[in-house]
């Protein structure tokens, strides 16, 4: 069974500040893609970034950035120079090819002004 | 692209009755889709994946007689929560994916939040 695993319920940061949101998962598939969903208050869920899993290279938007460790199982994301409209609910999924994704707990974010 | 619209965005019933929710892919054709039920605070639990002209695969522990879902055509599926009580109240999400696409991303309308009083 595949698993993901979320350990900060919550977290807070000032503007403009760096935040690193954690996941680890659990799977036994060699091919797979990792993704970072934000949900703000409209609770419309946005994709952040994905990561396939057979490339080294960590997966770069803008300000958000993973660090993709396959070896770990470990796949957090970075947010940097954060804004308020950063604030909301981080998912981190696993998932394979076009088939169903196993979520993570979430994570509430908040930036501060 | 890639736009997923869900309708209604919030239905309240009484209990006993039955609703439809409806998600469409608006500028693509999408073979696969997907259910999930999201409780408040909670994360996302899927609930069923909708493959166009079969039937749909439901995920453990989900009633596909009271949860029927329908996917006629490649850019709708629906979902029909029969005979709602109380404790299907919640905050339902479908999502699609491009059939044969290079992201494997599911792209997620914007939910429906359903009251059953």
């Amino acid at each position: 069974a595949q698993t993901v695993t979320q350990s900060q319920p919550e977290m807070s940061v000032q503007e403009a500040e760096t935040v690193t949101l954690s996941c680890t998962y659990d799977t036994s598939e060699n091919n797979y893609y990792l993704f970072w969903y934000k949900q703000p208050p409209s609770r419309q869920m946005i994709l952040v970034i994905r990561q396939e899993a057979y490339k080294q290279q960590n997966a770069t938007e803008n300000r958000f950035s993973v660090n993709f460790q396959k070896a770990a199982k470990s796949f957090s994301l970075k947010i940097s120079d954060s804004q308020l409209g950063d604030t909301a609910m981080y998912f981190c999924a696993l998932g394979r090819g076009a088939q169903k994704l196993v979520f993570g707990q979430g994570t509430r974010l908040t930036i501060n002004p | 692209g890639a736009v997923v619209s869900q309708h209604p965005s919030r239905v309240i019933c009484k209990s006993g009755t039955s609703v439809k929710i409806e998600c469409r892919s608006l500028d693509f054709q999408a073979t696969t889709m997907f259910w999930y039920r999201q409780f408040p605070k909670q994360s996302l639990m899927l609930m069923a994946t909708s493959n166009e002209g079969s039937k749909a695969t439901y995920e453990q522990g989900v009633e596909k007689d009271k949860f029927l879902i329908n996917h006629a055509s490649l850019t709708l599926s629906t979902l029909t929560v029969t005979s709602a009580h109380p404790e299907d109240s919640s905050f339902y999400i479908c999502s699609a994916t491009i059939p044969g696409g290079a992201t494997d991303t599911q792209y997620f309308g914007p939910g429906t939040r359903l009251t059953v009083l």
